[in-house]
């Protein structure tokens, strides 16, 4: 138990079905992230909010909307996706201030599946 | 810019072997050096990690050194267990940033 809680763990849908991801931490962090974990390749950032707000996109292409209401709730709203968009998605918590020994904490991950 | 290099996999060893994954890393600034582990089927637990060069992270007998003038920070343990089995990453976060940079991952298996 990391204190980071992703819902739900698998996930299959079709290119044309519209799903959520959802991440709650309960650490009282004021950042949240999602990273894609995909094959044979290096984790990617895909988005960072600090205090709620959006800091960081990492040219994430459009079909994935990011939202987050609170500090404590991050959402992965997933449309018109591809098969290559298959892959586990992992959200992640830590304290926004920046400081070098600040650890990063991650849920267990979704895995999506699109068909 | 910032990168890590690991040690490409997978690495395969008996029971009590000795380990060592390697780990290198470019960083503009002053980084913080992390070894995260992801056992099969879950997401990335933080293993250990160190704040400052010379430091030693140390957790379940894994032990990492930050080493500035190698910008290295290796992976050993000195007698592995069959549950070490997992896939390991090394990262790097700088000062003020939010974001870690990831290693491509190392595959253990320990085999009876």
């Amino acid at each position: 138990e990391t204190g980071v809680t992703q819902t739900p763990r698998h996930l299959v849908m079709g290119m044309t079905n519209k799903k959520s991801l959802k991440c709650e931490q309960h650490l009282g962090h004021n950042a949240m992230y999602w990273y894609k974990q995909s094959a044979k390749k290096p984790l990617e950032l895909m988005f960072v909010y600090n205090f709620k707000e959006q800091t960081e996109n990492n040219s994430v292409p459009s079909r994935f909307s990011p939202e987050c209401p609170n500090s404590s709730h991050l959402f992965l709203h997933l449309h018109t996706l591809q098969p290559e968009d298959s892959a586990l998605y992992l959200c992640a918590s830590s304290q926004a201030d920046g400081g070098s020994g600040n650890t990063i904490y991650f849920g267990e991950g979704s895995w999506l599946t699109v068909v | 810019g910032n990168s890590v290099t690991q040690m490409e996999g997978p690495v395969t060893l008996s029971e009590e072997a000795f380990l060592t994954i390697n780990c290198t890393y470019t960083a503009t600034g002053y980084p913080s050096l992390f070894w995260y582990v992801q056992y099969p089927g879950e997401g990335l637990q933080l293993l250990l990690k160190a704040t400052k060069a010379d430091d030693k992270g140390s957790n379940k007998g894994f032990e990492a050194t930050y080493r500035k003038e190698t910008t290295s920070f290796h992976l050993e343990k000195g007698s592995v267990q069959v549950s070490d089995s997992a896939v390991y990453f090394c990262a790097l976060k700088e000062t003020g940033a939010n974001n870690l940079f990831f290693g491509t991952g190392t595959r253990l298996t320990v085999i009876p």
